[in-house]
C-alpha cells in the first residue's frame, strides 16, 4: 500500500497562475483533507471532504477550491495564484471524520513569485 | 493567537539529556494527539489521548493529558539523534469536530 500520495512535490507559479494539486489514497477511507504548513503555524485546513460526494471549507479556504473525484482522490486547485500561498501543501485521510487518527501525504512544496 | 500553544518553539539538547514539550489551550478538549515530522515528510502520529489525566508511554516517549483536558505535555528521556524533529500537538474540540493543530516544536538532538 502506498498509503497517501500526493503530485507534484514541488512546484514553482507565477502570480496569477493557477494548477490543481492531487491526492490519492488505497486505504479506503472515507475522509479526506487538504492543509498548508507554515513556519510557526502548524497546520491549518483548507478544506476537508468527509464522505465521497462532500465538500467543506475549512479554516483558510479563501483563493482555493476542492474536488473530490471519487473516493480515492482529493485535488486542490488554485484558480489564480498569489505569494500569499507560498506554502507546503498536506493531504490527509482518515478511516472516517470520527476516527482519530489521520494519516499524511509527503506534501507539495509551493512557491508563487 | 492559536487554540493551541505550544511551548517552547525550538529546543536543542545534547544526546542523552531528557526534554519536556508542552501544549496548552483555554479549550477544553475531547482528545489530543501527538505528531512527529521529519524534513521532506508529512506528519505521523504518535499517539492519542482521550481521558483527562491519561498517560501514555512509547519507549522513551511518554504523553500526559490534563486532568480539565485543556493540556497536554511530551516527555522524552535520554534523547536520541533519531528523536530529532518537529513535534506537533493536534486535537478535536469535539468527536467528529476539525482537527486543530499547534505551532509545533522544533527539536533538535546533538549526538
Amino acid at each position: 500500500n502506498a498509503g497517501v500520495t500526493q503530485t507534484p512535490k514541488f512546484q514553482v507559479l507565477k502570480t496569477g497562475q493557477s494548477m490543481t494539486l492531487q491526492c490519492a489514497q488505497d486505504m479506503n477511507h472515507n475522509s479526506m483533507y487538504w492543509y498548508r504548513q507554515d513556519p510557526g503555524m502548524g497546520l491549518r485546513l483548507i478544506y476537508y471532504s468527509a464522505s465521497e460526494g462532500t465538500t467543506d471549507k475549512g479554516e483558510v479556504p479563501n483563493g482555493y477550491n476542492v474536488s473530490r473525484l471519487n473516493k480515492r482522490e482529493f485535488s486542490l486547485r488554485l484558480e489564480s495564484a498569489a505569494p500569499s500561498q507560498t506554502s507546503v501543501y498536506f493531504c490527509a485521510s482518515s478511516l472516517n471524520r470520527d476516527t482519530y487518527e489521520q494519516y499524511f501525504g509527503p506534501g507539495t512544496r509551493l512557491t508563487v513569485t | 493567537t492559536q487554540l493551541l500553544e505550544q511551548s517552547p518553539q525550538f529546543l536543542s539538547i545534547q544526546e542523552g539529556e531528557n526534554l519536556t514539550v508542552y501544549c496548552n489551550s483555554s479549550s477544553v478538549f475531547s482528545s489530543l494527539q501527538w505528531y512527529r515530522q521529519e524534513p521532506g515528510e508529512g506528519p505521523v502520529l504518535l499517539v492519542t489521548v482521550v481521558t483527562g489525566g491519561e498517560v501514555k508511554k512509547l519507549k522513551r516517549l511518554t504523553f500526559q493529558f490534563g486532568d480539565a483536558r485543556k493540556d497536554s505535555s511530551l516527555h522524552i528521556t535520554a534523547a536520541q539523534p533519531g528523536d530529532t524533529g518537529l513535534y506537533l500537538c493536534a486535537g478535536h474540540l469535539t468527536a467528529g469536530n476539525k482537527l486543530t493543530f499547534g505551532g509545533g516544536t522544533r527539536v533538535l538532538v546533538k549526538p
